[in-house]
């Protein structure tokens, strides 16, 4: 079946411009998660959602960052005001269940902030 | 603090030359040790998963390990087509969900 899928691929952006990045899970899926990938590091885990229950934010690096989920579909990550140290690939993963479950990835939105 | 760190970085081998690369960790509430593997501009592909200290999985030239404080992923007569990076990650309760931390990596060569 479809795995997960990212939009877009690669993402160049001005400094201080918002940038959206799109997440379709695994049909199925409940749980959805979104990492940070930044150069030479590891990943960077950035929030999570499970059905209707409120988000786990505790990833977020600042208040620029934000992200929704509707049910059990799409999910959206917005960068608001870009800055340089923002360029990362943007991982998204999703899993059937939310204890142990693996984790399957998309392959990532790659943002460059000029 | 919850940490990953792999060793080596980097790692060259040549093809059939068995290898182990090594996952050591601290973390509070271990829900699980994953190791993924990750080519060039793709998203990590998932590999193995363990659970317990003593538990071992298997995939073809791949055998993953695990202890109290380290995870071993064993490689085996390895091919050219084994060449990625390979990743560790720890799985940490977050409020119902399975929030990973990861280590950086180690970029594997295999030459022929």
């Amino acid at each position: 079946g479809a795995g997960v899928s990212q939009s877009p691929s690669n993402k160049v952006t001005e400094k201080g411009k918002d940038v959206e990045l799109r997440c379709d899970p695994i049909s199925g899926h409940t749980a959805l998660y979104w990492y940070r990938q930044r150069l030479g590091q590891g990943l960077e885990f950035l929030i999570y959602f499970q059905g209707n229950s409120a988000p786990d934010k505790s990833g977020l690096p600042s208040d620029r960052f934000s992200a929704e989920r509707t049910g059990e579909s799409v999910s959206t990550l917005t960068i608001q005001r870009t800055q340089q140290e923002d360029s990362a690939v943007y991982l998204c993963a999703s899993s059937t269940t939310t204890s142990t479950d693996t984790q399957y990835f998309g392959p990532g939105t790659r943002l460059t902030v000029l | 603090e919850d940490q990953v760190t792999q060793s080596p970085e980097a790692l060259r081998l040549q093809e059939g030359e068995s290898s182990s690369l090594n996952c050591s960790y601290t973390v509070s509430g271990l829900r699980g040790l994953f190791w993924y593997r990750q080519d060039p501009g793709k998203g990590p592909e998932f590999l193995f998963t363990l659970y317990s200290a003593g538990e071992e999985k298997e995939k073809e030239r791949l055998k993953a390990t695990l202890t109290k404080k380290e995870s071993f992923l064993h490689i085996t007569a390895p091919k050219p087509e084994d060449s990625a990076t390979y990743l560790c990650a720890v799985g940490i309760l977050t409020g119902g969900g399975n929030k990973l931390t990861f280590g950086t990596g180690t970029q594997l060569k295999v030459e022929l």
